[in-house]
């Protein structure tokens, strides 16, 4: 079956600094893949859509210049956290979008972000 | 602009009760809805796809219904077991790229 990996799957860091998440799809080449925040017994909030080879697409609140987005191959898609703080400690997770099935979309196993 | 709501929010039931789990959006325009499990602190397992154009999807254990018109959606869960015990979240993609909308989740746990 189509396998979604993330990493890091756990990570600390001091407010300021910034954070890269890698979202890599295993067996199949992902041309979207999207990623989510979910914060605890909340559920998972769409933050961008990221297409391979073109500009990432945010929904409305999120902040294009704090959470980077680059989709740089058909298997590899980063989220960095610029200048985290401790609010933007969370669940982070991606989901890559199979192009042979119908809106099938694979998650990754999260990464849980801490900011101190 | 679409929102979804599962009910109930929590569930308690003995083992070997069939659970039922609701969920309802606002906007029929749906291209599919999805019925996942996240157990604490992991990433989502999907259980069943519904295309808009179909009524219900049966996998195992499992049996999904979709009411489009009525904005309705149903996941049962026969004979339930103790390894049940997860959040179940539904979401519909409403859009061509995708895009999921999630509820909010329920939350099971099925006492041995």
């Amino acid at each position: 079956g189509a396998v979604v990996s993330q990493h890091p799957s756990w990570v600390i860091c001091k407010s300021g600094t910034s954070v890269k998440i890698e979202c890599r799809s295993l067996d199949f080449q992902a041309t979207t893949m999207f990623w989510y925040r979910q914060f605890p017994k909340q559920s998972l909030m769409l933050m961008a859509t990221s297409n391979e080879g073109s500009k990432a697409t945010y929904e409305q609140g999120v902040e294009k210049d704090k959470f980077l987005i680059n989709h740089a191959s058909l298997t590899l898609s980063t989220l960095t956290v610029t200048s985290a703080h401790p609010e933007d400690s969370s669940f982070y997770i991606c989901s890559a979008r199979d192009p042979d099935t119908i809106y099938e979309q694979y998650f990754g196993p999260g990464t849980r972000l801490t900011v101190t | 602009k679409q929102e979804v709501t599962q009910i109930p929010a929590a569930l308690s039931v003995p083992e070997g009760e069939n659970l039922v789990l609701n969920c309802s959006f606002t906007d029929s325009a749906i291209y599919n809805l999805q019925w996942f499990r996240q157990d604490p602190g992991k990433g989502l397992t999907s259980l069943l796809l519904i295309q808009s154009s179909q009524r219900e999807q049966t996998s195992g254990r499992l049996n999904a219904s979709l009411d489009k018109s009525s904005g309705r959606s149903t996941l049962y869960i026969a004979a339930s077991q103790p390894g049940d015990s997860a959040t179940y979240l539904c979401a519909v993609t409403t859009d061509s790229w995708g895009k999921l909308q999630f509820g909010a989740g329920t939350q099971v746990v099925v006492t041995p």
